[in-house]
């Protein structure tokens, strides 16, 4: 059964309009994260939530935004894609209580801006 | 700075041992994990050690961690044409495992 769920797996859309990419979860984690990762790199952590409060990575530019409406969901939201944003963007969970700290990673979504 | 580096690639035949090696720069990492990533998926975590540990070994995998070195290796013994995939060595910096960094990946190449 899929525990970290994204939607869609390919997202198509054009330079400058918003677009929203979705994740969700029925792990119970309470910490979510969004990464971003481009051909033959590591994914880039762009932010986390730990419950509700919200990490901005220092580095994130401001056309990223997420939101996390509830424990299960976790969005992110990009105001204006340019060319330099298609990638494959990874949404994890994790449970700060565990020991090993592990992280849970859905599918991904990739984005292709044209 | 933060930095976990790999080899880009690494070519095995079918039944040999693989050994894929990652060194990082924080000496302040809490776990160092290994995850593996097949074409068009999301990252599968393989395996972890605590940085108190030298080694883990689960089923074909063992994990040997130089703590001095800051190095890491993965071995998958009698390596499948199924362990062909993209795998990922990564750093946890801290507690509570919010700050993980992640090498470029190795891709692993297993010829039948």
């Amino acid at each position: 059964d899929a525990m970290v769920i994204q939607n869609p797996r390919y997202q198509v859309t054009q330079f400058g309009k918003p677009v929203t990419l979705s994740c969700s979860q029925t792990l119970n984690h309470n910490v979510m994260y969004w990464y971003q990762q481009k051909s033959s790199q590591a994914p880039k952590l762009l932010f986390h939530y730990y419950d509700k409060d919200f990490n901005n990575e220092a580095d994130t530019p401001d056309n990223f935004q997420s939101r996390r409406p509830n424990t299960s969901f976790c969005f992110l939201d990009i105001r204006s894609p340019g060319l330099g944003d298609a990638a494959m963007y990874l949404c994890a969970t994790s449970d700060s209580g565990s020991g090993g700290d592990e992280q849970y990673f859905g599918p991904g979504t990739r984005l292709t801006v044209t | 700075g933060e930095d976990v580096e790999q080899s880009l690639f690494l070519s095995v035949r079918e039944g040999d041992s693989s050994v894929i090696n990652c060194t990082y720069t924080d000496s302040s990492s809490t776990y160092l994990y290994w995850y593996k990533q097949e074409p068009g998926a999301g990252l599968q975590l393989l395996t972890y050690i605590f940085s108190n540990m030298d080694m883990k070994q689960d089923q074909r995998l063992t994990v040997l961690l130089n703590k001095k070195d800051k190095h890491l290796s993965l071995r998958i013994a009698d390596t499948q044409t199924g362990d062909s995939a993209i795998y990922f060595c990564a750093e946890s910096i801290g507690t509570g495992g919010f700050k993980t960094i992640f090498g470029a990946g190795t891709r692993l190449f297993v010829k039948a």
